[in-house]
């Protein structure tokens, strides 16, 4: 079993819908991060969490430490949210770089 | 612009033949790190840094090396390339803020 799962693993939306990712993990972390990737494009840090919730534009990220859960929700969707969106959490057994990541959730919004 | 710069973007081996993917930051980030990415696979870790003069292996380190003597730049090298290293590898430097990753470099071992 993965140490790092997310949900779904592809996700179609129409245009304006409300987007929610999911993401839980078994091992003990430090930081949760959401990470987008654009079709053939470089990787971009969306969030880094620790607990609660953080919000930036229409993204918001969400943290629940004691269920070893994350979401990512995207608000009035737009066809430009369409990219892999990719959880990883820095490990509580490790402090120095390390990445332990999920297998992404593909999104396409549709116009 | 401040962060990670990868070099090259593109690159073509032939099979034994070895060469070097570079990776620089001007953050002063203490952490910095290697990934691949492989269809179906995901990202994985290959080498990490905490710092200059310390390196660790990841997930998948055979067949790479790596080396950190300035706090700045973080070189990835392929000894004797192979086609299972056909990818494409990301650097990335973190703080206790957050990671910036390099735009990638993809690698195509024939």
């Amino acid at each position: 079993k993965n140490e790092v799962e997310q949900s779904p693993q592809n996700l179609t939306a129409q245009e304006g819908e409300f987007i929610t990712i999911n993401c839980s993990y078994s091992v003990g972390i430090s930081a949760l991060h959401w990470l987008q990737q654009h079709p053939g494009g470089g990787i971009v840090s969306l969030f880094m969490l620790s607990s609660g919730k953080k919000k930036h534009g229409r993204l918001i990220a969400t943290i629940n430490i004691q269920e070893k859960h994350s979401s990512l929700h995207i608000t009035a969707s737009h066809p430009r949210d369409s990219a892999v969106y990719i959880c990883a959490v820095s490990p509580n057994y490790n402090q120095g770089g390390k990445l332990i990541f999920g297998q992404g959730t593909e999104l396409s919004v549709k116009p | 612009n401040a962060g990670v710069t990868q070099t090259p973007k593109f690159q073509v081996l032939k099979t034994g033949q070895s060469m070097t993917l570079q990776c620089a930051q001007d953050m002063n980030h203490e952490y910095m790190s290697w990934y691949r990415q492989d269809p179906g696979m995901g990202l994985r870790l290959i080498h990490y840094s905490v710092g200059a003069g310390i390196t660790d292996q990841g997930e998948v380190p055979n067949g790479y090396n790596v080396s950190r003597s300035t706090t700045e730049d973080f070189p990835l090298r392929l000894l004797s390339a192979a086609p299972s290293q056909t990818s494409v590898y990301f650097c990335a430097s973190s703080s206790p803020v957050g990671y910036t990753f390099g735009s990638g470099t993809r690698l195509t071992v024939v």
